[in-house]
């Protein structure tokens, strides 16, 4: 089967700095993206990651290393706005297998 | 530039009917996919085309059925409606089918099935 594995909440005060990992099984591999979503609207695009290693776009970082099906999405100086669920998936081919999703909620 | 639309963003069906949902891609884009989020999950994958030819198909029934248009935009029928379905139904597009191509997604429709 295919399952990707993320905590299903993360708490965080504003200008802090969290991560959400993710571990993954699945039969085929071509890289792992990570979405950004507010109150059920349109999933964003934040990171995508095909060899191991960092990935970093302004606020936001991901990890990838495929040897220990894992990764993880860094984001650093927490903003209120960042109130979100965050999904990781496996991009098989342009084809996403989502995670059940992680939401964050930053306190002040 | 225009991002992804889908139409309608809401709809109310009763068990049985039958539901259309459209999706236009991102102008030049030419791969569209149809995701299912049911409250409190991730999106799950219903379909993938590309060039009018259908790449790739979910875990879904048959009465999941849908097409691409030679304008790129697409249409996810669901037939014989069930309760179950009641989901956000999210349309995504990209360039090409590849997963270096990031994929951007419309709205979504909310459907409701009573």
């Amino acid at each position: 089967g295919q399952s990707l594995e993320q905590p299903s909440e993360v708490t965080a005060v504003e200008g802090a700095i969290v991560q959400i990992n993710c571990t993954y099984q699945t039969s085929g591999f071509y890289g792992l993206s990570w979405y950004q979503q507010h109150d059920g609207g349109a999933p964003t695009f934040l990171s995508y990651n095909a060899l191991d290693g960092l990935e970093e776009t302004g606020r936001f970082s991901s990890f990838l290393s495929r040897s220990d099906s894992y990764g993880y999405l860094l984001l650093q100086e927490l903003q209120m706005k960042d109130s979100a669920s965050y999904f990781c998936a496996v991009n098989q081919g342009g084809k996403l297998i989502f995670g059940q999703g992680t939401e964050l909620s930053v306190k002040p | 530039d225009a991002g992804v639309t889908q139409s309608p963003t809401h709809l109310i069906k009763t068990r049985g009917q039958h539901v259309t949902l459209r999706c236009s891609p991102i102008s030049g884009h030419k791969s569209v996919s149809w995701y299912q989020q049911v409250l409190g999950q991730g999106p799950q994958f219903i379909f993938q085309y590309y060039e009018k030819e259908e790449r790739g198909r979910g875990n879904f029934p048959d009465r999941f059925s849908a097409r691409q248009f030679p304008n790129y935009s697409s249409e996810l029928n669901v037939n014989a409606l069930l309760l179950g379905d009641s989901a956000l139904y999210l349309c995504a597009s990209s360039f090409i089918p590849r997963s270096q191509e990031t994929q951007y997604f419309g709205p979504g429709t909310r459907l409701l099935v009573l």
